[in-house]
Order: C-alpha cells, then sequence, then structure tokens
C-alpha cells in the first residue's frame, strides 16, 4: 500500500492562478481531510469528507474548494491563489474504528507527505 | 471555537525528562491526541487518551484531565532524534471524526 500521496510536492504560484492539489489514498478509507500549516504553526482543517459524495467545511475553508467524486481521491481547489494562501497542505485519511487507535502501528489519521505552496 | 493552546518552545537536555502541555477550552469530544513532527515531514501519532489518567508508552507517556481541560505529554531519557514540533489535537467522533489541532510546541534537545 502507497497509503496517502499528494502531488505536486513543491508549487509557485502567481497570483490569482488557480491550481489543484492531488491526494489519494489506497487503504479503502472513509475520512478525508485537508489541513494547512503555517510556519510555526499547527494545521488548520480546511475541508473534509466523510465518504464519496459528501463534503464540508472545516476550520479555514475560505478561498478553497473540495470534491470527493470517489472513496480514493480528495482534491483540493484553490481558485484565485493569495499570498495568505503560503502554507504547507497536508491530507489526511482515517478510519472508523476507535477500538484499534491505541495501537501505534494503526494510526488514526494517515497523512500525506505534503505540498508545499508558495504564491507570489 | 476551540482555543488549544501549547507553549510555543521548550528546550531541554538529552537524558532528561521534559513536560509539554496542553490547555483546552472545548467539551464533547472524544478524545485527545498526541502528534509528533520532524521539520519538514508530516505528523506520526504518538498517543491517544480517552479517560482521565496516564497512558504510557515507552519513554512516551501522556495524561488528560477533561475536568481541568488539561493534558501533557512526557518524554523521559531523551534523545536528540526528539527534537521536533509536538502537536496536541482534540478528537471529535462520531459523523466527523475531526482532529482539530493546537499550535504545536517546538522542542530542541541539547547534548
Amino acid at each position: 500500500n502507497a497509503g496517502v500521496t499528494q502531488t505536486p510536492k513543491f508549487r509557485i504560484l502567481k497570483i490569482g492562478q488557480s491550481m489543484t492539489l492531488q491526494c489519494t489514498q489506497d487503504m479503502n478509507h472513509n475520512y478525508m481531510y485537508w489541513y494547512r500549516q503555517d510556519p510555526g504553526m499547527g494545521l488548520k482543517l480546511i475541508y473534509y469528507s466523510v465518504g464519496a459524495g459528501i463534503t464540508d467545511k472545516g476550520e479555514v475553508p475560505n478561498g478553497y474548494n473540495v470534491s470527493r467524486s470517489t472513496t480514493e481521491d480528495f482534491p483540493l481547489r484553490l481558485e484565485l491563489a493569495a499570498p495568505s494562501q503560503t502554507s504547507v497542505y497536508f491530507c489526511a485519511s482515517s478510519y472508523v474504528l476507535p477500538s484499534e487507535w491505541g495501537d501505534t502501528s494503526n494510526q488514526p489519521q494517515h497523512f500525506g507527505d505534503g505540498t508545499r505552496l508558495s504564491i507570489l | 471555537g476551540q482555543n488549544i493552546d501549547q507553549p510555543t518552545e521548550m528546550t531541554a537536555t538529552e537524558g532528561a525528562i521534559v513536560q509539554i502541555n496542553c490547555t483546552y477550552q472545548t467539551s464533547g469530544f472524544n478524545g485527545l491526541f498526541w502528534y509528533q513532527q520532524h521539520a519538514g515531514e508530516a505528523p506520526t501519532f504518538l498517543s491517544y487518551n480517552v479517560l482521565d489518567g496516564l497512558e504510557e508508552k515507552g519513554r512516551f507517556s501522556s495524561f488528560l484531565s477533561r475536568s481541568k481541560g488539561y493534558s501533557y505529554l512526557l518524554l523521559k531519557e531523551l534523545q536528540m532524534k526528539d527534537s521536533a514540533s509536538y502537536l496536541c489535537a482534540v478528537f471529535y467522533g462520531g459523523a466527523t471524526n475531526k482532529l482539530i489541532f493546537g499550535t504545536g510546541t517546538l522542542l530542541a534537545v541539547q547534548p
């Protein structure tokens, strides 16, 4: 299993450009999440999905859109890139079995390696 | 909202013990997670507390007190590789499985 795969790893955008950050997981997880992490800060939840066809806003959804047409994929779209969106973006997925989460070999949320996005 | 606060930075000596605190102003959550994040990498899971009390896993232990809105991560026998950010996160289960993260504590372990 590849786990959670994010592409691209790095990207530089100009103000006003649009792009899609890709996220795919091969663990058949129901739940998927998008976070952003600004330098020296914790993770902020942008959007999340509890299953194919269902998405909902997190803490900081403005300026972003998501879709979940399949279980595997959860792309994040920036329509009009702004300097404030310069950040590291993490995608994560999880499976609903709380009883398993005490086992460190079975992480509650599996994270991708992140996409480093700069908007100039 | 959920205010989840952690010290911004901490410094400790190799071989010592360090306690990283996390306070929160929220309720109705299922449990509290601690994650470790090395610079430039994704967070990795350390511990999960559902009930009040101490959970011990090797060199790392985590404590939760729901009545006091307080958790801490205890790291023993510090090693240089423990230099990282430590994130506490409140978990809301049910229909959403959401994690709301604190600001993170950057720990520097010195020789």
